[in-house]
C-alpha cells in the first residue's frame, strides 16, 4: 500500500539555523500539506499547497516558513532561522484528487537547540 | 474558524468492553469527519470517517455517529483490545482539499 514517507525522522538544529523537512507524498495525489504537533498537544494546520502554489495557510506559517514541491515527487518545509519553539513532530500529508482524505506520513521530530 | 472540541482526554477501559469519544464542532460548514489513531512516536493513521450527508458508519468493530443539528460526533469502539490503546483524534473540515482541524486527542488505554 503506498505511503507517505518523510526524512529524516528526527533532526536537531541550533537556534537560528535553516532547516528543511522533506516529503515524498502518495504517487497520484495532487494536494499537499504540512501539519505541526507540539509534544503533547493536538495537531495543527500549517499550510495546504495544490497546483504548485500555496492554497491556505495559517497564522503560524509566517515569513520564516515556506513550502516547494522542486520537483514531480518531493514536498519540502523550510524553516529558515529556527527558534526554541519550532520544536515539535512536523508532518507532511497528502490528498487525492477528488476526496477529503488525507493520508500522514511518519513525521520528523524537530529539535532546536 | 472551525473549532473542535474531544472529550474525554483520557479514557480507560476494560478489554472486551466499548470505549465512546465524542467531539463537537463549531463551524456548520464542515462536511467531512475523520477520525485517526495515533500510536507513540508514529504519524496520525485514519481509521474511520464520515461525511455529513450520512448519519452512522460502522467498519468491524469501530462506528461514527454524526448529529449534524447538534454539531457533534462519537466514534465508538467495541470489544476493545490491548492493540487498541493508542491516542485518538477527532477532525473537521470544510471541504476536499482544504485544512483539517484537530480535537485534543483522548488517549485510549485498554486493560487486559
Amino acid at each position: 500500500e503506498p505511503e507517505v514517507t518523510q526524512t529524516p525522522s528526527h533532526q536537531v538544529t541550533q537556534m537560528g539555523q535553516e532547516v528543511i523537512l522533506r516529503c515524498v507524498p502518495i504517487s497520484n495525489h495532487l494536494y499537499f500539506y504540512w501539519y505541526r504537533q507540539i509534544l503533547g498537544q493536538k495537531v495543527e494546520f500549517l499550510v495546504s499547497f495544490y497546483n504548485n502554489e500555496i492554497s491556505e495557510k495559517s497564522e503560524i506559517f509566517d515569513d520564516q516558513f515556506s513550502v516547494e514541491r522542486p520537483d514531480g515527487s518531493n514536498f519540502t518545509l523550510k524553516i529558515r532561522s529556527t527558534k526554541l519553539e519550532d520544536s515539535a513532530m512536523y508532518f507532511c500529508a497528502s490528498s487525492p484528487q477528488g476526496t477529503d482524505t488525507q493520508y500522514f506520513g511518519p513525521g520528523t521530530r524537530l529539535t532546536v537547540l | 474558524g472551525e473549532n473542535v472540541e474531544q472529550h474525554p482526554s483520557t479514557l480507560s477501559v476494560q478489554e472486551g468492553d466499548s470505549a465512546v469519544i465524542k467531539c463537537t464542532y463549531s463551524d456548520s460548514a464542515s462536511n467531512y469527519f475523520p477520525w485517526y489513531k495515533q500510536e507513540l512516536g508514529k504519524g496520525p493513521q485514519l481509521i474511520i470517517d464520515i461525511r455529513s450527508n450520512v448519519g452512522e458508519k460502522k467498519d468491524q468493530r469501530i462506528a461514527v455517529t454524526l448529529n449534524k443539528t447538534a454539531k457533534h460526533f462519537s466514534l465508538h469502539i467495541t470489544e476493545t483490545q490491548p492493540e487498541d490503546s493508542a491516542v485518538y483524534f477527532c477532525a473537521a473540515s470544510d471541504g476536499r482539499g482544504n485544512k483539517l482541524v484537530f480535537g485534543t486527542g483522548t488517549i485510549l488505554r485498554v486493560k487486559s
